[in-house]
């Protein structure tokens, strides 16, 4: 079964600084994606980034990375110099070779303060 | 390029009534997908089409719920009758996939849902 944890149901940073939020997920599959997404207060799901599992590098976007440690079955987001427009849930999802469909972790909610 | 358009944005209805939630998938993507999210159950995936064709209904909660997609560019998720308990925000989303369903690496793109409250 696959299966998405997220342990932090919220999250403080202050404006300026980095986060991290946690991302665990569990597959028997080898060949699986990692895909972050952001869901501000307005309700759309905004696509942030993604991870292969035979990536040997930690995807980048911007000021958004993926700490992808494969054995310990984590992707990480990371947000560094995070803004007030960061404040938002963010949603953590895997996608295995074997199913095309998405499963979702329970979310973060991060605030970001001024 | 226009993104996944669903309408209506917002639905209220009474208990008891059929409503229709619409979706157009982006053009050029196989894949579509109906989810639904509340605050207690999170996100949901309901169903999901590849190639106009349901390969995976196991979300859809009860015999209430029904997807249809006649063409590749349009999809409808029904609840007849509805019930308070349906209030929630349905998305749908649409990715490329190879034809066979499975896939990795494919974004799903959301639109920006549809809020319904069953009174």
């Amino acid at each position: 079964a696959q299966k998405i944890t997220q342990t932090q149901p919220g999250m403080f940073v202050q404006e300026k600084e980095a986060v991290t939020l946690d991302c665990t997920y569990d597959t028997s599959d080898q060949s699986y994606g990692l895909f972050w997404y952001k869901q501000p207060s307005s309700g759309e799901m905004i696509f942030l980034i993604y991870q292969g599992s035979y990536d040997e590098q930690n995807a980048t976007e911007g000021r958004y990375s993926l700490n992808f440690q494969k054995a310990r079955k984590s992707a990480n987001l990371v947000i560094s110099a995070s803004q007030l427009g960061d404040s938002a849930m963010y949603f953590c999802a895997m996608i295995s070779d074997n199913f095309n469909k998405f499963y979702f972790g329970s979310g973060t909610k991060l605030n970001v303060k001024p | 390029d226009a993104g996944v358009i669903q309408s209506p944005r917002h639905e209220v209805t009474e208990m008891g009534q059929e409503v229709t939630l619409r979706c157009k998938p982006i053009s050029g993507h196989n894949s579509l997908f109906w989810y639904r999210q509340t605050m207690m159950r999170g996100l949901e995936l309901l169903i999901y089409f590849n190639n106009n064709v349901p390969i995976d209904d196991s979300g859809m909660p009860e015999d209430r719920f029904s997807a249809k997609m006649p063409n590749a560019s349009f999809s409808t998720l029904k609840i007849q009758p509805s019930e308070p308990r349906d209030s929630a925000v349905y998305f749908c989303a649409s990715s490329l996939a190879p034809s066979g369903g499975a896939s990795y690496g494919e974004t799903q793109y959301f639109g920006p849902g549809t809020r319904l409250l069953v009174l």
